[in-house]
């Protein structure tokens, strides 16, 4: 099973909508989480941290749930500059503070 | 705003060479990474380093090794191309672990090609 997983895509939906992603993580151990985006052959770079109290950014809300280890980022109004890949990445801090990264969920929103 | 510089963009090599990409970063963070992305596997962590002339295996340290002899640059090393390494390569930095802020700053990636 992999370390953190999400649903590859691609999700295809027109602007304005609203549309989540979901990500899961197996290591209990887990303690910071991070949604990045990537735009088609460009480097990540991040969107923005999530916090246990759940944190919004404009369109963009980010929540965890530790119980369920799952964190989530919904976008709403979606504009055609949102197509992209979203990473979610988790920091364990049992080994070595490093980021795993799971492999993305595309998006792809259209006129 | 942090750089990430690395030297290559695009990189065409063949089985068998010894292969060099280079990473440099401007900010004076201590960490600093190699990881390989492919198509349907994420980003996947090579190396790691948080100390200069020190390193970690990560998820995937074989036929790689890296080198680290100053805080700024961090070089990853194909000791023998193979044509399973053709991938594209990110090098990223971050502030040290425990400051409580762990942003990764990405450069824009090697796309290497082994034939």
């Amino acid at each position: 099973r992999k370390e953190v997983e999400q649903d590859p895509g691609p999700f295809n939906v027109p602007e304005g909508a609203t549309v989540a992603f979901n990500c899961t993580y197996s290591n209990s151990a887990s303690q910071s989480f991070f949604w990045y985006r990537q735009d088609c052959r460009k480097e990540p770079k991040l969107l923005m941290s999530v916090y246990s109290s759940g944190n919004e950014d404009g369109r963009f809300t980010a929540q965890l749930n530790r119980a369920s280890q799952y964190i989530s980022l919904l976008i709403r109004d979606s504009k055609l500059s949102d197509s992209a890949t979203y990473l979610c990445v988790v920091t364990v801090y049992n080994q070595g503070g490093k980021l795993i990264f799971g492999q993305g969920t595309e998006l792809s929103v259209k006129p | 705003d942090v750089k990430v510089t690395q030297s290559s963009r695009y990189l065409v090599k063949r089985t068998g060479e010894k292969v060099f990409l280079e990473c440099v970063q401007d900010m004076d963070h201590e960490n600093m990474f190699w990881y390989r992305q492919d198509p349907g596997l994420g980003l996947r962590l090579i190396y790691f380093s948080y100390d200069v002339k020190m390193k970690e295996k990560g998820d995937i340290p074989e036929g790689y090794s890296v080198s680290r002899e100053k805080k700024e640059r961090f070089s990853l090393i194909l000791e023998s191309a193979s044509t399973n390494q053709t991938s594209m390569y990110l090098c990223a930095s971050s502030l040290k672990v425990g400051t409580g802020y762990e942003k990764l700053f990405f450069g824009s990636g090697t796309q290497l090609s082994v034939l």
